[in-house]
Order: C-alpha cells, then structure tokens, then sequence
C-alpha cells in the first residue's frame, strides 16, 4: 500500500522556471521525506520535514507541509534540464521502521 | 564512505532460476532495507533489517524470496523459482535511527525471461 500520492504525476516546464510538486497522505507522521530519482537509478534523498515544521528551504528547494490538510508541496525554484527526474515523497510507518513512498512526480525541465 | 553498495547492477535470467542480490550499506548504518520498484511507480517496501535481525517482510514477499543479514553488515536477497513477475528494479537503502533520511544504492534490475 502506498501512504502518499503525487500530484501532478507528470510536469514539463521550461528551464527557469519553478516546479510544484504536491503530495498528500492518509495518516499522521512524525516527518515527510522528499527524495530525486533519475531515470534508472537509486534515490537521493533531498529535504526531511519535521511535523512539527510548516516550511523548510534548502537551496533552490522549498518544503511545505501541512499536517492539518495531510499534504506537502516542493517547490524547485530557476529549474534547470538537470533537475529533470522523479520525484518521490515518503513517510515513516510502523513507528518509523519503514519509508513508505507515493508514486511520483515526474518532472521534465526542457531547456 | 562510499555510499550504499549494490551488486549487479543488472541481472537477466530465465524463468525458474535463482537469483541473489547483495546489498552493502554505509557501514555505520544499522538499519537496512529492501524495496522493489516496478516501471512508473513508487518503491514499495519489501523487507527491513535492524542489525541482523529482520523485523518486518512485507505480504509481497512470497515465500519463494528470502533475505539476510548476517552479523550486521551486508544484506542478501534471494528469489528462488524466478517468474516473469519478478522483473522490476530492487533497491536497497540504510539509515541511521527511526525514520531518518535513508541512502540507497544505484539498484539492480532483474529481468526474468
């Protein structure tokens, strides 16, 4: 079973341009987790969000997360071809054993 | 530190064979797990290890897979009797602590044909 769905599941934008990338989940968390995927390849972990958090910036990533409406949003501001990946958030389960993942972003930056 | 490990990279085989994958995470990380990711979805959880006890498999994983952790350090995974359905990149990730960030490896992708 998957705890976070991705919205939109597919994004193409041009280079210079910001990306949104929403998520929303069904059950309370201790932290959201945003992670990159190129094509073909393992996961890299971007940005953890505490619950107790409403917004968290690293680089050209801004996180936010509100625990009220279930959801977060990334936003990559000035994208660039480079940051064309997927884009995965995830939760903690079974009090943190296990990183459940929704089924992505995928983002197109054209350049 | 050179990250988390895994091996092969990619492995092709025919339906009915066994297969192994390892997996060597960060060394000082205790907890290891394994994921499955099939093409256009998330991974989903397979099995996670804390040391080298395996507390958790998930309902996905028949009884034809089969995971280690021996001492602590490297984790294996096996299918016995491949099927088609099968096919799908496996991915292993460790961490340090409850739900904290995880590190994965590049994957293997398994082709049964």
């Amino acid at each position: 079973s998957q705890q976070g769905e991705e919205d939109p599941q597919a994004l193409s934008i041009q280079e210079g341009e910001n990306a949104t990338m929403n998520c929303s989940y069904k059950t309370s968390i201790n932290n959201l987790q945003w992670y990159r995927q190129n094509s073909g390849r393992g996961l890299v972990h971007l940005i953890l969000i505490r619950s107790n958090e409403r917004e968290k910036h690293s680089g050209r990533l801004r996180v936010t997360l509100d625990t009220s409406k279930k959801s977060s949003s990334l936003l990559i501001t000035a994208s660039r071809a480079a940051d064309t990946a997927s884009y995965f958030c995830a939760t903690p389960m079974e009090y943190g054993n296990k990183l459940v993942f929704g089924a992505g972003t995928i983002l197109r930056v054209k350049s | 530190d050179t990250g988390v490990s895994q091996n092969p990279r990619h492995k092709i085989t025919k339906r009915g064979q066994n297969v192994t994958f390892r997996c060597d995470p960060i060394s000082e990380h205790n907890r290891l797990y394994w994921y499955r990711q099939t093409l256009g979805q998330g991974p989903e959880f397979l099995t996670y290890f804390q040391n080298e006890a395996q507390l958790e498999k998930s309902r996905l994983l028949s009884d034809r897979f089969s995971a280690e952790r021996p001492k602590g350090s490297f984790s294996t995974l096996e299918i016995q009797r491949t099927e088609q359905g099968d096919s799908a990149m496996y991915l292993c990730a460790s961490s340090f602590g409850l739900g904290t960030e995880a590190f994965f490896g590049q994957g293997t992708r398994l082709t049964v044909v």
